[in-house]
């Protein structure tokens, strides 16, 4: 089965610095997709940023980026230059690419500091 | 707006009540999926709807049951409640039983129950 595990249940940042959230996952399928999920307390589960296991390059959104490693099975995300409104609840979330279900870790809630 | 309709959006109900939930997806999605978030076990998946047939099941459970109508809303409903039950109750859809876009899924904004 797999599993995703986030292991800071919270982390905190201050405003315009840099933070890195971490997850690790398990996983026998070759062919998967890794996703950070941001839960503010509006509880609105919005998509930050997605990784194809394909893909040896790392994903970048804006001020998100992650830190791929397939062979440690390894996941972070990057936030930079930190804003008030990046506090919220952080999820990392695996699917298999020919499944519909996502599996998600426990979270990190992220504070920011101004 | 997310466009992925949930109703209500707070529900408060006594232990060994019956309450239905209600989804109505974003326009065009054929896929309706349910989630569970609680304290206790965290964010799972309870089960998927595509186009009206069950496609997938996670750990939902006996008491808890789930449809999608010919109009591809979707009603979860949660009999003999127990205080355990209390948590928020996600829907989200797609357009195909296998997302393939980027964003996958389309969430909503959840109803939050309390079993008291």
């Amino acid at each position: 089965a797999q599993t995703v595990t986030q292991s800071q249940p919270e982390m905190s940042v201050q405003e315009a610095e840099t933070v890195t959230l971490s997850c690790t996952y398990d996983t026998s399928e070759s062919d998967y997709y890794l996703f950070w999920y941001k839960q503010p307390p509006s509880r609105q589960m919005i998509l930050v940023i997605r990784q194809e296991a394909y893909k040896q390059q790392n994903a970048t959104e804006n001020r998100f980026s992650v830190n791929f490693q397939k062979a440690a099975k390894s996941f972070s995300l990057k936030i930079s230059d930190s804003q008030l409104g990046d506090a919220a609840m952080y999820f990392c979330a695996y699917r298999v690419t020919s499944g519909s279900r996502l599996t998600f870790g426990e979270g990190t809630q992220l504070t920011v500091n101004p | 707006d997310s466009g992925v309709t949930q109703t209500p959006k707070h529900l408060i109900t006594a232990t060994g009540q019956r309450v239905t939930l209600r989804c109505s997806p974003r326009s065009g999605d054929l896929s309706v999926y349910w989630y569970q978030q609680s304290l206790d076990q965290g964010l799972q998946f309870l089960i998927q709807y595509y186009n009206g047939e069950e496609r997938a099941k996670g750990n939902i459970l006996e008491r808890f049951s789930a449809q999608q109508f010919p109009d591809l809303h979707s009603e979860l409903n949660l009999s003999s409640l127990e205080l355990g039950d209390s948590a928020l109750y996600f829907c989200a859809s797609s357009v195909d039983p296998y997302p393939t876009d980027y964003y996958g899924y389309t969430f909503g904004s959840g109803t939050r129950l309390t079993v008291v």
